[in-house]
């Protein structure tokens, strides 16, 4: 079965700093991959999901993703962080073929300083 | 619908009783999902229904928790005699067959007293 694991509960970087979120699955075959975000009182939305090709994935408000299949990982990435970034941020591992379920992280949460 | 529907927003229950949650997925999505997001904490997979297929309810915590779909359309999650444990927001999400993208509802938040 599919797991994933975000080693960081919470995060605080400064506003125009730069942003990496880590993100390790573990999945015996071809993964689907997705970050999603939840702001607060808001839902999750989807911010860049992978499939296949590029390994480089790009997303919504400035966020991109790097699948690495010999690290397992899928980290988040942001060059320059704005206060309206603080959320949670969930990353997810869902099987290959056909829609299954998908399998999510713990979260990482995000807060911005000034 | 334009988007996933999931009733009530609020739910305050006594300790023992049933209750019901309702969700309406996006017209034509085959995908249903169940989470369970405890305070300040991750989704927790409860349930996955696809079409017709036998249900992947390896996620439900105890028997006292079922959920059915009718076909394509609503699904209702189930808790019987619930318990203070049960608090969380339960989020229900339905996606396009075999693209995996699921559109969350923005979640029925459950007190139990």
């Amino acid at each position: 079965a599919q797991s994933v694991t975000q080693p960081d509960i919470h995060i605080t970087v400064s506003e125009g700093a730069s942003l990496e979120l880590r993100c390790n699955y573990s999945y015996g075959a071809t993964p689907y991959l997705f970050w999603y975000v939840q702001s607060p009182g808001q839902g999750l939305q989807l911010l860049l999901k992978y499939f296949s090709g590029d390994t480089l994935v790009q997303g919504i408000k400035g966020f991109e993703a790097e699948f690495k299949r010999s690290q397992s990982s899928f980290n988040l990435r942001k060059p320059s962080v704005h206060w309206s970034d603080a959320a949670e941020y969930f990353c997810a591992v869902g099987e290959a073929r056909g829609a299954q379920k998908l399998v999510f992280g713990q979260g990482t949460r995000l807060t911005i300083n000034p | 619908g334009a988007g996933v529907s999931q009733s009530p927003s609020n739910k305050v229950t006594e300790k023992g009783k049933d209750v019901e949650l309702r969700c309406d997925p996006i017209s034509g999505h085959t995908a249903l999902y169940w989470y369970r997001q405890r305070l300040g904490q991750g989704l927790e997979f409860l349930i996955y229904f696809q079409g017709n297929s036998a249900p992947d309810k390896s996620g439900l915590p105890s028997d006292r928790f079922s959920a059915e779909r009718t076909g394509e359309s609503v699904s209702t999650l189930t808790i019987q005699r619930t318990q203070q444990e049960d608090s969380a927001v339960y989020l229900c999400a339905s996606s396009p067959s075999r693209m995996n993208v699921l559109t969350f509802g923005a979640g029925s938040r459950l007190t139990v007293l």
